[in-house]
């Protein structure tokens, strides 16, 4: 069945200490997109590729990063975790950034 | 900017009660309005979606949703909710989404 794939569906990781998440699609679609989801919050959206067109949000912090290797990959880099980043992380893919979206199960971020 | 607003955080209802939801965003210019609904264990998944034409869109699972543009609303209906339904819903206009809203549906 063509999917979205998260990996790992849960991380661990030391403030400070680099993490990177990793986001797979089989539906060949041009756009994929990265949220940040705290509890009982609504997903937050961090950035977004349309085809290899990166776009920031303008509120998103320095510290998240994003590389899109390929159509099928992208990856999303937080370069010094704080506390405060300890959250579900969402990644949707999508034809077009208009249409609907696909979601993965998400990775669930906790810093210690 | 845009923001989507979803007024009811918990709702609670018995089964064979009837539900809407609400959903309000902010934004001038044309929008794609969606419900996504996540069940327990589940990841997010589309209920139903808005483009253009009749302003009444139906769902998968008996849902709908009605777009009045002059109210800037896409509330989400249903006549009669089953326990099945309990998960938590999420409005979206492209891609900025609400903050959901928990039902929980009691046999």
């Amino acid at each position: 069945d063509a999917m979205v794939i998260q990996n790992p569906r849960y991380q661990v990781t030391q403030f400070g200490k680099p993490v990177t998440l990793s986001c797979s699609q089989t539906l060949n679609h041009n756009v994929m997109y990265w949220y940040q989801q705290k509890s009982s919050q609504a997903p937050k959206l961090l950035f977004h590729y349309y085809d290899k067109d990166f776009n920031n949000e303008a509120d998103t912090p320095d510290n998240f990063q994003s590389r899109r290797p390929n159509t099928s990959f992208c990856f999303l880099d937080i370069r010094s975790p704080g506390l405060g980043d300890a959250a579900m992380y969402l990644c949707a893919t999508s034809i077009g950034v208009y249409n609907e979206q696909f979601f993965g199960p998400g990775t669930r971020l906790t810093v210690l | 900017a845009q923001s989507v607003s979803q007024h009811n955080h918990h709702v609670i209802l018995s089964e064979a009660a009837s539900l809407e939801l609400g959903c309000n965003y902010s934004y001038g210019g044309t929008v794609n309005l969606f419900w996504y609904v996540q069940y327990p264990g589940q990841h997010l998944q589309l209920l139903l979606k808005y483009f253009s034409g009749d302003p009444l869109v139906k769902g998968i699972k008996g849902f709908e949703a009605e777009f009045i543009k002059s109210k800037f609303s896409f509330n989400l209906r249903k006549p009669s909710v089953q326990w099945s339904d309990t998960a938590e819903y999420f409005c979206a206009v492209t891609m900025r989404f609400g903050a959901g809203t928990r039902l929980t549906v009691k046999p």
